[in-house]
């Protein structure tokens, strides 16, 4: 079975200060982790993706995540935040094993303040 | 760019009744699937699609059917719609298994 956690229901920040939205997941195999963020009355979009090789990922809007295999962490950070990135946030994992859907966890609000 | 888009925004039913939801990508993507999104649950998986006529349950399939008979097209159905089915939907599709998937608005679906 394949799961993820995401401990903060909110994650509140000053503008220019950095961010950090934390993800952990569990899976049978090795993970294929994704971050997700929805903007008000909008669908899911993708932000970044980690398959296979650099633990260090980036992607977009200035947003990288790091992946640590022996803390099953999945971490979403941004060096300086912006009101603009203000939103839902959502984290993602399917292992390379078992089944082919992504399974989400709960969402992080993050509130981006002025 | 993928779109993936959803045939109502919004949509309201009463219980009992037969509801469709239509979705279609235009990327030829082989797999598509369908979420629902309540509050503090973040997005379940009801069903998914990996091909033509193809389907697996999600977590969440009872209550629910689906149908692609189209590569493009995946519909949702609720065949008899009741109150605990108010939910957004979100549709998505994905290249294969490996890659991001690219979501749809979002129909918001109320059922009185």
């Amino acid at each position: 079975a394949q799961s993820v956690a995401q401990p903060e229901d909110q994650v509140n920040v000053a503008e220019g200060n950095p961010l950090t939205v934390k993800c952990t997941y569990s899976v049978s195999g090795n993970p294929y982790l994704f971050w997700y963020v929805q903007y008000p009355n909008r669908g899911l979009q993708f932000l970044l993706k980690y398959i296979t090789g650099d633990n260090l990922v980036k992607g977009s809007y200035g947003f990288e995540a790091e992946f640590n295999k022996s803390q099953t962490s999945f971490h979403l950070k941004k060096p300086s935040a912006l009101v603009s990135d203000s939103a839902l946030y959502f984290c993602a994992v399917r292992d390379n094993t078992g089944r082919r859907a992504l399974t989400f966890g709960s969402g992080t609000r993050l509130q981006v303040q002025p | 760019d993928v779109k993936v888009t959803q045939s109502s925004r919004y949509l309201v039913k009463r219980t009992g009744e037969k509801v469709f939801l239509e979705c279609v990508q235009d990327m030829d993507h082989e797999n598509m699937f369908w979420y629902r999104q309540d509050p503090g649950l973040g997005l379940r998986l009801i069903y998914f699609s990996y091909d033509v006529k193809m389907k697996e349950k999600g977590d969440i399939p009872e209550g629910y059917s689906v149908s692609r008979e189209k590569k493009e097209r995946f519909s949702l159905i609720l065949e008899s719609a009741s109150t605990n089915q108010t939910s957004m939907y979100l549709c998505a599709s994905s290249r294969d298994n490996y890659n991001e998937q690219f979501f749809g608005p979002g129909t918001r679906l109320t059922v009185l």
